[in-house]
């Protein structure tokens, strides 16, 4: 089953605009990353933040973490046409079995020129 | 080192025929993750293994599916008595295993039952 669930499912911005996107997960974690999709490829690995953290920054990207709200964040500034991707947050929480890497949806993003 | 490998990258099968994907994790990789995705979705996890350990299979899978990494390495998904709801990208990744390390992807396997 999915955990995470990203907002908004579709986001349309022109270049240079900042594209926020949100993800919000159910049970305990012992951290939350983003990947990127490009159409018909594979997810590419973009941002790692652990749980007891509660923000990280990678070039544009700006991540944020809150555990109490069980949501995190995904910032992208100034972005370009070759942002346009879906995006996916992915939960690594913790079974008996080990730890298991679930993702949600994805945001589906357009930067237009 | 080129990364997670797949193959196929495409399968077009017949109803009822079985399929057998492969994938090549990274070179030392202990974990390896087998995902399903259609389209306009997320990743769906299948399953995924610890060395040679199947450690973990989503409930939703059915008993036509199966999967082994028999030498810890490179590891096989297959699907017998295929149906049309299978038609979906197969995505495999691997990780270090060790907790806080991100996964890393191939490029899938795209089925078509038709």
């Amino acid at each position: 089953s999915q955990q995470g669930e990203e907002d908004p499912q579709a986001l349309s911005i022109q270049e240079g605009e900042n594209a926020t996107m949100n993800c919000s997960y159910k049970t305990s974690i012992n951290n939350l990353q983003w990947y990127r999709q490009n159409s018909g490829r594979g997810l590419v690995h973009l941002i790692l933040i652990r749980s007891n953290e509660r923000e990280k920054h990678s070039g544009r990207l700006r991540v944020t973490l809150d555990t109490s709200k069980k949501s995190s964040s995904l910032l992208i500034t100034a972005s370009r046409a070759a942002d346009t991707a879906s995006y996916f947050c992915a939960t690594d929480e913790y079974s008996n079995s080990g730890y298991a890497l679930n993702f949600g949806k994805g945001t589906s993003l357009l930067v237009t020129p | 080192d080129t990364g997670v490998s797949q193959d196929p990258r495409h399968k077009i099968t017949k109803r009822g025929q079985n399929v057998t994907f492969r994938c090549d994790p990274i070179s030392e990789h202990n974990r390896l993750y087998w995902y399903r995705q259609t389209l306009g979705q997320g990743p769906e996890f299948l399953t995924y293994f610890q060395n040679e350990a199947q450690l973990e299979k989503s409930r939703l899978l059915s008993d036509r599916f199966s999967a082994e990494r028999p030498k810890g390495s490179f590891s096989t998904l297959e699907i017998q008595r295929t149906e049309q709801g299978d038609s979906a990208m197969y995505l495999c990744a691997s990780s270090p295993g060790a907790a806080n390390t991100e996964a890393f992807f191939g490029q899938g396997t795209r089925l078509t039952v038709v």
